[in-house]
């Protein structure tokens, strides 16, 4: 398997806190992605980054901010969250070299109560 | 909103049967791929198709690729009861900013 982590696995917060997902790899690849996945949606990308500082919005992006300082970690936050962003949220990791095989994380849980 | 779309949302089949599933997608792409998605887990990739092919075989999956009607479908031939998931397609945009995106899903049911 890939060296991909995501943490938190689960996590119950209160709609209005900030919250901090971390995708961390161990593949020094180039590109990550973190998506959420709803029923009916499919997965949808929230945010992306093509290297260390560059990143670049997805298509539902509103919500959310993510950083990525080095190279093997990358976050997304919720600033305030809301009960719609109760969701399921991946991250994936993508290298330019290769068949741009996308390798993801095990998922985390988020409920915004 | 998203660049690929599978077609159908769901389809159960019997053991042993070919199960045919469908992806449409809007603008120009580099490649396509497929993944693949147990429940509650992380997607898993199945096959890479590039925008100058027209059919790919990994094994019992067939993949081609119509980019004059921006469509591609997923074959997997003798299905069987493991092969029950979720199957997305996915494009990217090729370029230094690697924008992968992925449509809805078809869930796979097979019947044992």
């Amino acid at each position: 398997d890939a060296g991909i982590t995501q943490s938190p696995r689960h996590k119950v917060t209160e709609t209005g806190t900030p919250v901090t997902l971390r995708c961390h790899q161990t593949e020094n690849h180039r590109y990550m992605y973190w998506y959420r996945q709803d029923p009916g949606h499919g997965l949808r990308l929230i945010h992306y980054s093509y290297g260390v500082k560059d990143t670049d919005k997805g298509e539902v992006s509103d919500g959310y901010s993510v950083s990525r300082s080095k190279t093997e970690d990358f976050l997304l936050t919720l600033e305030s969250a809301t009960s719609s962003q109760t969701s399921v949220y991946f991250c994936a990791i993508t290298s330019e070299t290769g068949v741009y095989e996308a390798f993801f994380g095990q998922g985390t849980r988020l409920t915004v109560v | 909103s998203q660049q690929g779309e599978e077609d159908p949302q769901a389809l159960s089949i019997q053991e042993g049967e070919n199960a045919t599933m469908n992806c449409s997608y809007k603008t120009s792409i580099n490649n396509l791929q497929w993944y693949r998605q147990n429940s509650g887990r992380g997607l898993v990739h199945l096959i890479l198709i590039r925008s100058n092919e027209r059919e790919k075989h990994s094994g019992r999956l067939r993949v081609t690729l119509d980019t004059s009607k921006k469509s591609s479908s997923l074959l997997i031939t003798a299905s069987r009861a493991a092969d029950t998931a979720s199957y997305f397609c996915a494009t990217d945009s090729g370029g230094s900013n690697y924008k992968l995106t992925f449509g809805k899903g078809t869930l796979l049911t097979v019947n044992p």
